[in-house]
């Protein structure tokens, strides 16, 4: 079993509709989850961290954590075709301190 | 400006050849990764050092070695034993306490094998 499981997509959705992303975990006592945005040939960029149960909303963007079902989500309110790139969902485990990244959801945003 | 300078931008590899991927950072982090990204994947860990002359392996470091002798440098060394090395590698530095948590990457370099 993966450590960081996502949908890998591709998701696409119309211009100003919600884009959900998911992304579940495998260890139970990790701690720390964070939602990384990566354009196409670039790097990656932490765009939303989340620590605790409940969400977390930063402008159009929220993050939702659920311990108890080991699930990570990410919603894009009023998508515009800018947000079209792939979301990297990380989480560090508690036990060795780092990062583990899943493989992505490639999100298109259409006119 | 403050940031993470990896060279170079596209590198080709020969047959049996070694190759060296630079990582310089300015932002006097203690900590420095490398990681790979093929198509359609996420990352994977290659190398980390948290403290100068010390680093530790990753997930996937076989064919791979690194150096940490300034704090500012974190090279990375594809080997000849890496069979399969055509990847995007990013290298990135985190702060130290809490702030650990957060990566700030360089702009990666495409390794293909001619």
């Amino acid at each position: 079993q993966k450590e960081v499981e996502q949908n890998s997509g591709p998701l696409s959705v119309p211009e100003g509709a919600i884009a959900s992303l998911n992304c579940t975990y495998s260890d139970r006592v990790s701690q720390s989850f964070f939602w990384y945005r990566q354009y196409s040939g670039k790097s990656p960029e932490l765009i939303m961290s989340i620590y605790s149960n409940g969400d977390k909303e930063d402008g159009r963007f929220t993050a939702q954590l659920n311990k108890a079902s080991q699930y990570v989500s990410l919603l894009i309110r009023d998508s515009q075709p800018s947000d079209s790139a792939t979301y990297l969902c990380a989480v560090i485990r508690s036990t060795l301190g780092r990062l583990y990244f899943g493989r992505g959801t490639q999100l298109t945003v259409w006119p | 400006d403050g940031g993470i300078t990896q060279s170079p931008k596209y590198l080709f590899r020969k047959e049996g050849q070694n190759v060296t991927l630079s990582c310089e950072q300015n932002l006097n982090h203690d900590a420095m990764y490398w990681y790979r990204q093929d198509p359609g994947q996420g990352l994977r860990l290659i190398y980390y050092s948290q403290i100068v002359n010390d680093f530790q392996k990753g997930d996937i470091a076989e064919g791979y070695s690194v150096s940490r002798e300034k704090k500012e440098s974190f090279p990375l060394t594809v080997t000849s034993a890496q069979k399969n090395p055509t990847a995007f590698y990013l290298c990135a530095s985190s702060p130290p306490g809490l702030q650990a948590e957060k990566l700030f990457f360089g702009s990666g370099t495409q390794l293909s094998v001619l």
